[in-house]
């Protein structure tokens, strides 16, 4: 079964603060995927990236950035953080969609649930 | 553009019974894939079913089928014999296969099943 690791669990940050969530996936897929959660909203698309060295931007990237250095690891980066930014962070893998619809179930981690004073 | 709608924001049913939780999509492709995802209390989000558009039979997993309506852009996912462990809150998500690179979700619908 895929694993897909978050850290920190909980953070509480200042505004204008830098905020960086982690994420680590050991199953070798190519996607990842960086979503909020909030209420009224159901699960939104910030960043997401095809593999090492990719980040594309999803439905909502004001404010945040996404760093994928390996396969295994996404970050998802507030450069100056701010009370909105308050939410509930997860992070997904998943193989590379097709247009044959292969295996792209997504696999999600526990969240990061993020406080911003 | 592509949207998912789930309107039942919550919904409870005594224990055994059968629910069915509603879910529209909007996209311009032809071909599409729909999936359902179920979060529990501790926050876990974990797949459970999919429906590809272009077949025709209704997809069933364990105690879990859907309902798709083509025509009216519907998928509902169907469980039956209820648990108290399937309390928790159902996401609808769809990724359209020539213009959609991601899967978009609906807003959830909490579900309770009661004794």
């Amino acid at each position: 079964e895929a694993a897909v690791t978050q850290s920190p669990r909980n953070k509480v940050a200042v505004t204008g603060g830098k905020v960086t969530l982690s994420c680590n996936q050991t199953n070798n897929h190519n996607n990842m995927y960086w979503y909020r959660q909030d209420t009224g909203h159901g699960l939104r698309l910030i960043h997401y990236s095809y593999g090492a060295g990719s980040t594309e931007k999803g439905d909502i990237p004001d404010g945040y950035k996404a760093s994928r250095p390996s396969q295994e690891n996404f970050s998802l980066i507030l450069e100056l953080a701010t009370p909105s930014q308050t939410s509930v962070y997860f992070c997904a893998s998943g193989d590379r969609p097709g247009t044959g619809g292969g295996d792209e179930r997504l696999f999600f981690g526990h969240g990061t649930k993020l406080s911003v004073l | 553009a592509q949207k998912v709608t789930q309107t039942q924001t919550s919904i409870s049913v005594v224990e055994k019974t059968t629910v069915t939780m509603d879910c529209v999509y909007e996209t311009r492709d032809s071909s599409y894939f729909l999936f359902w995802y179920k979060q529990t209390a501790s926050g876990e989000i974990v797949f459970l079913i999919r429906q590809d558009s272009y077949k025709k039979e209704n997809a069933t997993v364990g105690h879990y089928s859907l309902n798709f309506q083509k025509p009216k852009s519907s998928i509902g996912l169907i469980i039956t014999a209820t648990q108290i462990e399937d309390s928790a809150v159902y996401f609808c998500a769809m990724r359209g296969a020539n213009s959609g690179t991601y899967q978009r979700f609906g807003t959830g619908t909490k579900l309770q099943v009661v004794p």
